[in-house]
């Protein structure tokens, strides 16, 4: 079974710093890596999705990586805003588990103004 | 376009009682998915349908739940005799499945449902 974990669990910056998320999963199989976006009381809002062929992705101030073999995927933000202030969640998908989203926990993260 | 829209919002309802949640996916999107994200926990899968058929029910807590699929298009997720665990914010999601490359799924804005 896909395990996903997120680190940290929490994280707070002051405006303008760069952000750092780390996500890790234990079954290198895997078919893409989203990561989202989620404010509170909203639903999922995707950010970036990488294929599995792939090793980064970038949107504006977001860049992502994906180290397959390793079971890892970085996600960093630069010079973060209040409003990047949100819980951040990565999820995995399979094609062997009918592409269905294995999530981990998030990182929750608050950006000082 | 139109993205996935779920209704209602939000549901209070009392324990014993059957509610139904839908979701709208996008248009021409095949699959569709329903997680569940309760509160101190993660987001956990429920059931996955290509087309109107459900390959995957492994997901569904209990025989409380159903789901079905009707025209491709509408789904209805249906948990009977409510309970108090069953509190949660019902996501569901719409990937293009095969008639696109990516399989990315996009989410709905999700029903929270409070059962006292």
């Amino acid at each position: 079974k896909q395990e996903v974990t997120q680190i940290p669990a929490a994280l707070s910056v002051p405006e303008g710093e760069n952000l750092v998320l780390n996500c890790s999963f234990t079954d290198s199989a895997i078919y893409n890596l989203q990561w989202f976006r989620q404010d509170p009381g909203k639903g999922l809002t995707s950010l970036l999705l990488i294929q599995s062929s792939q090793r980064e992705q970038t949107s504006g101030r977001l860049n992502a990586s994906l180290d397959k073999s390793s079971g890892r995927s970085t996600l960093y933000i630069a010079a973060s805003q209040p409003g990047d202030s949100a819980t951040y969640l990565c999820a995995v998908s399979a094609r062997s588990n009918d592409y269905k989203l294995s999530f981990g926990a998030g990182t929750t993260v608050t950006v000082r103004a | 376009g139109a993205g996935v829209s779920q209704s209602p919002s939000n549901k209070v309802t009392e324990k014993g009682k059957d509610v139904e949640l839908r979701c709208d996916p996008i248009s021409g999107h095949t699959a569709l998915y329903w997680y569940r994200q309760s509160l101190g926990q993660g987001l956990e899968f429920l059931i996955y349908f290509q087309g109107n058929s459900a390959p995957d029910k492994s997901g569904l807590p209990s025989d409380r739940f159903s789901a079905e699929r009707t025209g491709g298009s509408v789904s209805t997720l249906t948990i009977q005799r409510t309970q108090q665990e069953d509190s949660a914010v019902y996501l569901c999601a719409s990937s293009p499945g095969t008639s696109g490359p990516s399989y990315e799924q996009y989410f709905g804005p999700g029903t929270r449902l409070t059962v006292t």
